[in-house]
């Protein structure tokens, strides 16, 4: 199946620090990627929807400032969390559309667990 | 508006045996699309199922398949011959016209020997 990479697995910051998250389509191109944000023992939310060489759509309620996202190009989408606190600390996952695949069907990344001190 | 509802937080069953996992969805929109995710301790998520909403057969994937009973609105998983190593988080989810997905709160299903 198709794959898509998450880069770091895992990072710890300090608060005040920010953070970039990359999400690769590794063989395929993706025009748009999802990011979530899963906290424990919780479901999956949808953060924003990463559209490639335009602004990305945030879902209600996230802070755009905040989670920055930059799809630059079909292969590569990154989020940034700046200036990090404790409560940001989470597990991000990027997923990415398979192109002629039903709709819906995405490819997840490996996550990436953010811890912030 | 939109909702998946997962009610079994934790499932337990013996390996060889199989399990249904429930689902149930609302939309008013005709069309839509119902999925399976695994999420395993690791973190990532793995695709295990699709059910279009036209589609009139139940979707099977080797072990799993899909119960659709559209006029109930659900969408339960049905996991045969259960292997150790299906133990893991279970989530279904529904897109719309659109790539992205909604989850439900998900399933912690365990196989002990």
């Amino acid at each position: 199946g198709a794959v898509v990479s998450q880069h770091p697995s895992w990072v710890i910051c300090k608060s005040g620090t920010s953070v970039k998250i990359e999400c690769r389509s590794l063989d395929f191109q993706a025009t748009t990627m999802f990011w979530y944000r899963q906290f424990p023992k919780q479901s999956l939310m949808l953060m924003a929807t990463s559209n490639e060489g335009s602004k990305a759509t945030y879902e209600q309620g996230v802070e755009k400032d905040k989670f920055l996202i930059n799809h630059a190009s079909l292969t590569l989408s990154t989020l940034t969390v700046t200036s990090a606190h404790p409560e940001d600390s989470s597990f991000y996952i990027c997923s990415a559309s398979f192109p002629g695949g039903a709709t819906g069907e995405l490819f997840f990344g490996e996550g990436s667990r953010l811890t912030v001190l | 508006a939109q909702k998946i509802t997962q009610t079994q937080p934790g499932m337990f069953v013996q390996e060889k045996e199989a399990v249904t996992l429930d689902c149930t969805y609302d939309t008013s929109d005709p069309s839509y699309g119902l999925f399976w995710y695994k999420q395993p301790s690791s973190g990532e998520m793995i695709f295990l199922i699709y059910q279009g909403s036209y589609d009139q057969q139940n979707a099977t994937e080797g072990r799993y398949s899909l119960n659709f009973q559209k006029a109930r609105k659900s969408a339960n998983l049905v996991i045969s011959a259960s292997q150790l190593g299906d133990s893991a988080m279970y989530f279904c989810a529904m897109s719309l016209n659109t790539d992205k997905l909604i989850f439900g709160t998900g399933t912690r299903l365990q196989v002990f020997p």
